[in-house]
């Protein structure tokens, strides 16, 4: 019930297209929705963020929409570049036991194509 | 403001050592949080410390252990390495210890080979 699904595995566009990666989760006390980027031989780069009250959120080039019902997310990289090519991880985190930690997807490796 | 650094940035160890590694966390924030990170997957919770006291822990061994120190800086132990203990170790750092929304933000990492 702690786990969260991400897809695809790898996807590949061409400059300008506008990849969208998928998450899904199971438990609803699920309460803040980071995704990350993350470049080879880096840690992760925490790039957007949303809360569940919240359907869509965009910052720059990068949009996360957000179906609560559905217990799913989705992040969505306008005007993609080939300097977006990395891994990108989602995650959520919640409160339990007096921690609060973040559970991640296992990641979506993107290539975009100049 | 520097970001949260962490040491060494690679380590090589034989199978049966022990290992400190090191983390600093951004000045202000007061939890730190470990994870593990193996090859082509998600970063796994190991542990959180917030104003020095363990918070959370996830599902790894005994073998590791990690503390907080006065300035907020942390280690992470790991003792009787095995093969599988080979990963990229983060450590994130955030403001508060256990709150809604708490934004975390990752070291560079150090990457762990057990020989």
């Amino acid at each position: 019930q702690q786990q969260v699904k991400q897809s695809p595995q790898s996807l590949i566009v061409q400059k300008g297209g506008i990849p969208i990666i998928n998450c899904a989760y199971e438990n609803t006390a699920f309460d803040y929705f980071p995704w990350y980027q993350q470049f080879p031989g880096k840690g992760p780069a925490l790039l957007i963020a949303i809360r569940p009250d919240v359907s869509e959120k965009k910052e720059g080039r990068f949009t996360i929409s957000f179906n609560k019902s559905a217990k799913q997310f989705s992040l969505h990289i306008m005007d993609s570049q080939p300097g977006d090519s990395a891994t990108y991880f989602c995650a959520a985190s919640m409160a339990a036991s007096g921690t609060y930690k973040y559970i991640f997807g296992t990641g979506t490796r993107l290539k975009v194509l100049a | 403001d520097a970001g949260v650094t962490q040491s060494p940035t690679h380590l090589i160890k034989t199978r049966g050592q022990q290992v400190t590694l090191r983390c600093s966390p951004i000045s202000g924030h007061k939890s730190v949080s470990w994870y593990q990170q193996v090859l082509g997957q998600g970063p796994q919770f190991i542990f959180q410390y917030y104003e020095k006291e363990e918070r959370g822990r996830g599902n790894f061994p005994d073998r590791f252990s990690a503390r907080q120190f006065p300035n907020y800086s942390s280690e992470l132990n790991v003792n009787a390495l095995l093969l599988g203990d080979s990963a990229l170790y983060l450590c994130a750092s955030s403001r508060a210890g256990h709150s809604r929304g708490t934004e975390a933000f990752f070291g560079q990492g150090t990457r762990l080979t057990v020989v």
